[in-house]
């Protein structure tokens, strides 16, 4: 089934603006993580944030976790356009073999 | 360092017929292992995961079976493909060691059934 569902689909902007996805899920989780992925190949792990956190930084990553909400953010500053990619949040509600249930993914794009 | 191993990359294979994918894990020991499909422009979905050498649950109900007949290799299998069967099959690692939490994945098998 699936858990996390991000929001939007789709973005578009222009280098140099900042990038915000989010992901809503619905049970409760151990941590959530964002994976990303360049077209045709396997992921990438960018970011895990546990269930006691809030915000957690990375670079140029931001992201939020709001377990009131059962919602999460992605922030990508300052974009560049080897940032076009497709990203995907994934949750753990288990804490046990790291079983991660995704979302479909966002596809970001960013014009150079 | 630890990589991960998928092959064949590309696969096209008739309906009917059999199917074996591998996936190896160099540079580390003991990882669980897991095998997703990636539907064309879907999430993932997990088939099966493998905390150790023949240890192997299924997730989903389907016409696939996976096996781990060495603790680094994990393998993804048919006897008769259905066209349903096709997507992009993605293998993944962890290292329970280190608490098993963060997933690596291969370059992925792109599989298309005819």
């Amino acid at each position: 089934s699936q858990q996390g569902e991000e929001d939007p689909q789709a973005l578009s902007i222009q280098e140099g603006e900042n990038a915000t996805m989010n992901c809503s899920y619905k049970t409760s989780i151990n941590n959530l993580q964002w994976y990303r992925q360049n077209s045709g190949r396997g992921l990438v792990h960018l970011i895990l944030i546990r269930s006691n956190e809030r915000e957690k930084h990375s670079g140029r990553l931001r992201v939020t976790l709001d377990t009131s909400k059962k919602s999460s953010s992605l922030l990508i500053t300052a974009s560049r356009a080897a940032d076009t990619a497709s990203y995907f949040c994934a949750t753990d509600a288990t804490g046990a073999n790291s079983k991660l249930t995704f979302g479909k993914g966002i596809t970001l794009s960013v014009r150079p | 360092s630890q990589t991960i191993h998928q092959w064949p990359a590309t696969l096209v294979q008739p309906v009917g017929s059999p199917l074996s994918l591998e996936c190896t894990v160099e540079g580390t020991s003991n990882p669980n292992l897991y095998w997703y499909r990636q539907a064309a422009g879907r999430g993932l979905q997990l088939l099966f995961y493998s905390v150790g050498i023949g240890q192997i649950s299924s997730e989903v109900p389907q016409n696939l079976s996976a096996s781990r007949p060495q603790d680094r290799q994990f393998i993804l299998s048919s006897k008769k493909l259905l066209l349903s069967d096709s997507g992009f099959y993605l293998c993944a690692w962890t290292d329970p060691l280190a608490g098993g939490e963060t997933q690596y994945f291969g370059p992925g098998t792109r599989l298309l059934v005819l």
